[in-house]
């Protein structure tokens, strides 16, 4: 099983600065399958990246996905007060199909 | 626009099975994979299986000896079925649509979820 590390587990940060988050992966996974997902309070995640660092249809250009092999990153480069929520980066192709890491979540300062 | 959205009892109790139904709206159900995802109270996500819309399955280890998922073309929804279930089921339970036309891609639509509490 492809087990996801997200660190760190919680991030406190203002509006307007720059989040970085990140994802590791217990072996290599494919560029082509590792995505990443915002939860808001009380709502269903939504799609935010796939394939390592394609947008989603509707995301911001301030949300950017990069990496490879073992070790991924989500940037959001300018925090609005909306992008205030929970983080999970997520494979797929492995077994089981798919796995999810435990979330950070980025928190108002 | 597609849209799903997740129905069930709400309350089930211990030792019991639960079914939840998905039902796809602004689309069709061919020719995609679906999903059944949960969340337990203040924790993370769990992938629980997919189906195609051809009725394929796939589940997850964990959880494949008390899961069955069904679909339904003509009523354009599909359905999960976990038998057996304890407290540690209770969880928000979410169908999400998968990204493309394989069953390897990102969940790109997700329904707004629907709580089930395992409870006598």
């Amino acid at each position: 099983e492809i087990v996801l590390t997200q660190s760190p587990g919680t991030l406190s940060l203002s509006p307007g600065e720059r989040a970085t988050l990140s994802c590791t992966a217990s072996q290599s996974v494919s560029s082509s399958s590792l995505a990443w997902y915002q939860q808001r309070p009380g709502q269903a995640p939504r799609l935010l990246i796939y394939y390592t660092s394609t947008r989603a249809t509707g995301i911001p250009d301030r949300f950017t996905g990069g990496g490879s092999e073992t070790d991924f990153t989500l940037t959001i480069s300018r925090l609005e007060p909306e992008d205030f929520a929970v983080y999970y980066c997520q494979q797929y192709g492995g077994s089981p199909r798919y796995t999810f890491g435990p979330g950070t979540k980025l928190e108002m300062k | 626009q597609v849209q799903l959205r997740e129905s069930g009892p709400g309350l089930v109790k211990p030792s019991e099975t639960l079914s939840l139904t998905c039902t796809v709206s602004g689309g069709s159900l061919i020719n995609y994979y679906w999903s059944w995802i949960r969340q337990p109270p203040g924790k993370g996500l769990e992938w629980i299986g997919y189906i195609y819309y051809s009725g394929s399955t796939n589940y997850n280890p964990s959880l494949k000896s008390r899961v069955t998922m069904s679909v339904d073309t003509s009523k354009s929804d599909f359905s999960l079925e976990l038998s057996s279930v304890t407290a540690a089921d209770t969880a928000i339970y979410y169908c999400a649509r998968v990204r493309g036309n394989g069953w390897y891609g990102a969940f790109e639509i997700w329904g707004p979820g629907t709580m089930l509490i395992v409870s006598s």
